[in-house]
């Protein structure tokens, strides 16, 4: 049982580079999002979405893009990678019905370093 | 303005005792949903425990209970008998009504010392 797999699980990017972090989930969740966590800040939102096509802004979007073409992926997009981006980040997933979210699903987490 | 405060950035506790690590919130929304997730050293986020704001009992998952005041806008965690498996990294959090965002607090690093 999968659950949700984020890849990469570790890299190092040098500043300006663009990379995707992916994730992809199996249990037919319709709520899945992404969060970045760094030292004595918990975890902060950056993007999410309730359904294919749809995706909104968290906390912290600025310098991320996100899509989400079907059910299963969610993909992260850093498009000029900072310093400031170097953290590990995590994506979710959850039911959503009636309005409402189930408790989260998380992957493993991704770690970049931004050089 | 934070939506989730965890107000203890670390906390040592013996071995067997009980232990309450607090939350407070904000939001000025009736229908709200509170989790609580546990980071061990490891790095996974483990789901702990639920409590919705129209449910009238507190919640309770094994050794884990909610202590919900609703008038407060309070739900600590409490963990009963400790053990050494519990030291971690513990975070609430709050599903925001209006949008289904759910955010996070800035954690409460617990140690259980033998």
């Amino acid at each position: 049982n999968a659950g949700v797999t984020q890849t990469p699980k570790f890299q190092v990017l040098k500043t300006g580079q663009s990379m995707t972090l992916q994730c992809a989930q199996d249990m037919n969740h319709e709520y899945m999002s992404w969060y970045r966590q760094d030292p004595g800040m918990g975890l902060r939102l950056i993007h999410y979405s309730v359904g294919a096509g749809i995706t909104d802004q968290g906390e912290v979007p600025n310098g991320y893009n996100v899509s989400r073409s079907t059910t299963e992926d969610f993909p992260l997009r850093l498009l000029s990678a900072a310093p400031s981006q170097t953290s590990v980040y995590f994506c979710a997933s959850s039911y959503f019905s009636s309005g409402r979210t189930g408790e989260l699903f998380f992957g493993e987490g991704s770690r970049l370093t931004v050089l | 303005a934070q939506k989730i405060t965890q107000t203890q950035p670390g906390m040592f506790v013996q071995e067997k005792e009980a232990v309450t690590l607090d939350c407070t919130y904000d939001t000025s929304d009736q229908s709200y949903g509170l989790f609580w997730y546990k980071q061990p050293s490891s790095g996974e986020m483990i789901f702990l425990i639920y409590q919705g704001s129209y449910d009238e009992q507190n919640a309770t998952e094994g050794r884990y209970s909610l202590n919900f005041q609703k008038a407060r806008k309070s739900a600590n965690l409490v963990i009963s008998a400790s053990q050494l498996g519990d030291s971690a990294m513990y975070f609430c959090a709050m599903r925001e009504p209006r949008d289904d965002k759910i955010i996070f607090g800035k954690g409460t690093r617990l140690h259980i010392l033998p």
